[in-house]
Formats: C-alpha cells, sequence, structure tokens
C-alpha cells in the first residue's frame, strides 16, 4: 500500500531552535516530493524535490531529498513564532501525469 | 498571475440540502484537484480533473461529484448534506508537478 509518514506528528519548540521534520514514503514509480505549510488557511507551497542530495533552501527553510533511503527532511533554524503550522509533506507517484498522497502532517509550536 | 479562486467563501446548509462549490485555476494550468479537510481526518483526496475529465477519484461517498469546464474551471457539487461534511474543501490546480491552492471555502451544515 502507497503510504506517507511524517515524523513526528507534533513538536513544541522555543524561538531561535533548529527543528528537523522527517517524511518517509513507500510509493511505486515515485516523481517528486513536495513540502506544504499549512496555517489557519490553504497550504502554501514550500519546496518540490526531485533529485536525492540536492540541498534547496529559502531563508531559514531547506530541505533534502534521500532516495535510497525513499525520505525527506525539511529543516528550520533560528525558528520563530510565525513559524507555528502544520507542515505537510506530498508525494507525487504513479501513472502519466501522477498522483499525489498526503502525510498526516507535522504540527509544530514555536513558543516565545 | 492571479492565484487559484474559490467561490464562496464560507457557506452555511442544513442537512438534506445540496450544495456546490467553485475553483478557477490558476491560468494555464489544466489539472484541477479537490480535498476535504477536517479537523479529525485531516486532507483527503476526492478528485482530480485535467481536461474536463475525472482522472482520479478518492474514497468518497457518490454524493460528492463535480466536473471540469473547457476554460478549466470547476465545480463540486454534495448532494444530500450530512452534518459530518462540515469541513474546508480545498480546491488545488497544478501543472507538472507543483499544485497551488486555494483559500478554501469553508462548509457548514447545521
Amino acid at each position: 500500500e502507497d503510504k506517507v509518514v511524517q515524523s513526528p506528528l507534533s513538536l513544541v519548540v522555543h524561538e531561535g531552535d533548529t527543528v528537523t521534520l522527517n517524511c518517509s514514503y513507500e510509493v511505486t514509480n515515485f516523481r517528486s516530493l513536495l513540502w506544504y505549510k499549512q496555517e489557519k488557511k490553504a497550504p502554501t507551497f514550500l519546496f518540490m524535490l526531485t533529485s536525492s542530495g540536492i540541498e534547496k533552501k529559502s531563508g531559514r527553510l531547506s530541505s533534502i531529498l534521500d532516495k535510497k533511503e525513499l525520505s525527506s527532511i525539511l529543516n528550520i533554524t533560528a525558528t520563530q513564532t510565525g513559524d507555528s503550522a502544520i507542515y505537510l509533506c506530498v508525494v507525487n507517484y504513479g501513472g502519466s501525469q501522477g498522483n499525489l498522497i498526503f502525510g498526516k502532517g507535522t504540527k509544530l509550536s514555536v513558543k516565545p | 498571475k492571479a492565484g487559484v479562486t474559490q467561490t464562496p467563501r464560507y457557506l452555511i446548509k442544513t442537512r438534506g440540502q445540496q450544495v456546490t462549490l467553485s475553483c478557477s485555476p490558476i491560468s494555464g494550468h489544466r489539472s484541477v484537484s479537490w480535498y476535504q479537510q477536517t479537523p479529525g481526518q485531516g486532507l483527503q483526496f476526492l478528485f482530480e480533473y485535467f481536461s474536463e475529465t475525472q482522472r482520479n477519484k478518492g474514497n468518497f461517498p457518490g454524493r460528492f461529484s463535480g466536473r471540469q469546464f473547457s476554460n478549466s474551471r470547476s465545480e463540486m457539487n454534495v448532494s444530500t448534506l450530512e452534518l459530518g461534511d462540515s469541513a474546508l474543501y480545498l480546491c488545488a490546480s497544478s501543472l507538472m508537478n507543483e499544485q497551488f491552492f486555494g483559500p478554501g471555502t469553508r462548509l457548514t451544515v447545521l
């Protein structure tokens, strides 16, 4: 069965901490992995990863894909209260146009 | 370039009624997907349309249906509403492997 598993399910840190969120997947014909940030509204796109070992970076956020380990991590350095959100990992896999499978998300709470 | 738009943003209905939600994708995007998000179940895939054809379908009852028009705009219909249908309904348009979400329609069923 195709699946995407995120860990931890929830995380509480203090401002300034660095966090690492994990996503592992088991799918047929992997195409890409996407990270989204969701606050009290629709998810916003963070990164799309297709190649193993190439880090994508945007400000304090970075992500990398390991196709050998079938996983990805999302790092957030110097966390701020505005980083509090649910972080979703989504895998695009399968047929000619692909299908999407969502992880359950990691709820990050950053305390002042 | 304008983002994904959804209308209405908020909706209140009563059990047994039916509802139609609308989604306009980003210009040039031909794929539109619908999702239901509830606190208990998280984000669940409803269906995906591409070039006016349903390409993928999630595990939802037949009360949930959709369609896509030639301009790629999509509608989702839910008939015989139940209390459990109260949720945020998200639409996303995609080009290649990247998906962009609309703001969602918050449906409350009383």
